[in-house]
Parts: structure tokens; C-alpha cells; sequence
């Protein structure tokens, strides 16, 4: 099992400019997240997903999409970049959300995301 | 209030010193507790849990044991290796499997 895997590493974007984050897990998992580290306040979630088809607003929402149109992909979108939105993102996924909220959540190696 | 609240580092220590990093948290209920560990330049791994109170997570020389009446998740070790030297999030679960994670404390282990 490849895990969860994100591309690209790093991004320079300039403001103004859209693109895409790629995620994917081969594990099968129901539950996918998309969090930002940022220094002195450690992960916020952005999006996530109980499921394909299904996706919901977590705590910094803004200026970001996504799509579940598969069990395994889960892609973020910025639509028209800024600099608030340098950060690192990371891409997380757990087994299921019918098996309680102790379930252990695996994360992707992270996107370095810089916008000029 | 819903948070989770730990120690700022950065924490130098010398190796084979022992390590605490305090870590309380607010909810309703009782919620699953996690530590998470980040070495540098890599996404975050699960190093320990407690699903319940009174419980005891341990992993790799690292514990941690979740008490309800402090509502409280310190990690400890008994003797810290440089290999250690890593960024610990304290964290906790949610309904739909949300998690919210604390805001992470450096520990630098020097020889």
C-alpha cells in the first residue's frame, strides 16, 4: 500500500492563480481531510468527506473547494490564490466514520504551498 | 469550549532526560485522545492513543493517560533519544471522525 499520497511537494503560485492539490489513499477509507499548518496554530481543518459524493465546510473553508467523486481521490481546489493561503496542506484519511471517533487518522507527506 | 491546549515548546533537552508534554483539552462528553508525531519534513503519524478514561496509551517509550477529573493527556518518556526530536500534537476526536489538534510542541534532543 502506497498510503496517503499527495502531489505536488511544493507550489509557488502567484495571486490570482487557480490550482489544484492532489490527494489519494488506497486503504479504502470512508473519511478523507484536507488540513493547513500554519506556525503557532498547528492543524485546521479545511474540508472533509464521509464518503463519495459528500463533502462538508470544516474550520477555514474559504477561498477552497473540493469533490468526492471517488473513494480514493479527494482533490483541493483554490480558486484564485492568495497570499493568506501560503501554508502547507496536508491531506488525511481514517477507515470509517461508523467505528467512533477514536479511529486513527493517517496523513499524506504534505503540500509546500507559496503564494507571491 | 472545544480546544485543545498544550504546552508551547520549543523543549531542549539533553538525551536520556526525561520529557513531559502537558496537554488539556475541553469537550462535551468523553472524547478519543491522540498524540500525533511530525518529524521534519513529513505529514503527521499517530504515536499513541486512549479511546476512554483511565486509559493508558503507549508506543515506542512514550505514554500518556487520559484523566477525566484534570481532563488532561500528558505524554511522557523516560529517556528521550535525539531520534525523538520531532513536533508532538496533542489532539482530540469528534463526531465524523474531526479531529482537533492542539498547536504542536518542538522537541529538540541534544547529545
Amino acid at each position: 500500500n502506497a498510503g496517503v499520497t499527495q502531489t505536488p511537494k511544493f507550489q509557488v503560485l502567484k495571486t490570482g492563480q487557480s490550482m489544484t492539490l492532489q490527494c489519494a489513499q488506497d486503504m479504502n477509507h470512508e473519511y478523507m481531510s484536507w488540513y493547513r499548518q500554519d506556525p503557532g496554530m498547528g492543524l485546521r481543518l479545511i474540508h472533509y468527506s464521509v464518503g463519495a459524493g459528500i463533502t462538508d465546510q470544516g474550520e477555514v473553508p474559504n477561498g477552497y473547494n473540493v469533490s468526492r467523486s471517488t473513494t480514493e481521490d479527494f482533490p483541493l481546489r483554490l480558486l484564485s490564490a492568495a497570499p493568506s493561503q501560503t501554508s502547507v496542506y496536508f491531506c488525511a484519511s481514517s477507515y470509517s466514520i461508523y467505528r467512533g471517533a477514536g479511529e486513527t487518522q493517517y496523513f499524506g507527506p504534505g503540500t509546500r504551498l507559496l503564494v507571491l | 469550549g472545544n480546544s485543545v491546549t498544550q504546552m508551547e515548546g520549543p523543549v531542549t533537552l539533553s538525551e536520556e532526560a526525561f520529557l513531559t508534554i502537558n496537554c488539556t483539552y475541553t469537550a462535551t462528553g468523553y472524547p478519543s485522545l491522540f498524540w500525533y508525531v511530525q518529524y521534519p519534513g513529513e505529514g503527521l503519524q499517530l504515536l499513541l492513543k486512549a479511546t476512554k478514561a483511565d486509559d493508558k496509551g503507549s508506543n515506542k517509550g512514550f505514554e500518556a493517560t487520559y484523566r477525566k477529573e484534570t481532563t488532561s493527556f500528558h505524554l511522557e518518556k523516560g529517556s528521550v533519544q535525539v531520534s525523538d526530536s520531532a513536533v508532538y500534537f496533542c489532539a482530540k476526536g469528534g463526531g465524523y471522525q474531526k479531529v482537533t489538534f492542539g498547536t504542536g510542541t518542538k522537541l529538540q534532543v541534544i547529545p
